[in-house]
């Protein structure tokens, strides 16, 4: 059984920086391109950021580019998020999701996300 | 890039049909197959109902389908059931590694 779950989500200040994981279990995960999509409040879904199956190329939404940096740790079977200089706007549930297959941009597994607050 | 454009809101009695719209643009739902839809019940996570325009995951009922034309993509839930109460959203490749969601319609069932 599939299984990803975040964690990392915390409240913090505007300017702070927070580390998101994403552990993930029930498939091989080395094969597969990892996506992180966040959801603020009471809206709709965004994109974040893309990682290659080894970390190779990465991607981001203009709205984090410059202050995110996406990572991955094969041997553990875990994806990161860094997250710096974070604003207000950024205050938002994350989820890590795999990519079934490269370049087809569709999620059929999802984690539980994690809470991220940035307010003062 | 902009989200995509999607009907606040729609509704239908039990056992009719609900088409939801997805408009984009060129460089994302028109000029891309990879058109998806998500349907999401409060406080749970998305679940993809369709990928790649008009193809369903396994468990998907075929109540379920979608389509695009030209900048505009659809789904259409046939045979509305109470537990299709949900939000639904779209997305769609946009080119340069970029994926870009829908604005969300809130689908009541009546």
């Amino acid at each position: 059984e599939v299984q990803l779950v975040e964690s990392g989500g915390v409240v913090v200040q505007p300017g702070g920086s927070l580390r998101l994981s994403c552990a993930a279990s029930g498939f091989t995960f080395d094969d597969y391109a990892m996506h992180w999509v966040r959801q603020a409040p009471g809206k709709g879904l965004e994109w974040v950021s893309l990682i290659s199956w080894d970390g190779g190329s990465t991607y981001y939404a203009d709205s984090v580019k410059g202050r995110f940096t996406i990572s991955r740790d094969n041997s553990k079977n875990s994806l990161y998020l860094q997250m710096n200089s974070l604003r207000a706007e950024d205050t938002a549930l994350y989820y890590c999701a795999p990519e079934p297959e490269s370049g087809s941009y569709h999620f059929d597994y999802w984690g539980q996300g994690t809470l991220v607050t940035v307010s003062s | 890039q902009s989200a995509l454009t999607q009907p606040p809101s729609a509704s239908g009695s039990p056992g009719q049909s609900v088409t939801i719209s997805c408009t984009g643009t060129s460089s994302d739902v028109g000029g891309y197959n990879y058109v998806s839809w998500y349907q999401q019940h409060p406080g749970k996570a998305p679940k993809l109902m369709i990928y790649e325009v008009s193809k369903r995951p396994s468990g998907v009922p075929d109540r379920f389908s979608g389509s695009k034309s030209g900048n505009t993509a659809s789904l259409t839930v046939s045979g509305l059931q109470a537990e299709d109460e949900a939000d639904y959203y779209c997305s769609s490749y946009a080119g340069s590694n970029n994926l870009i969601f829908g604005t969300g319609t809130k689908v009541t069932v009546l």
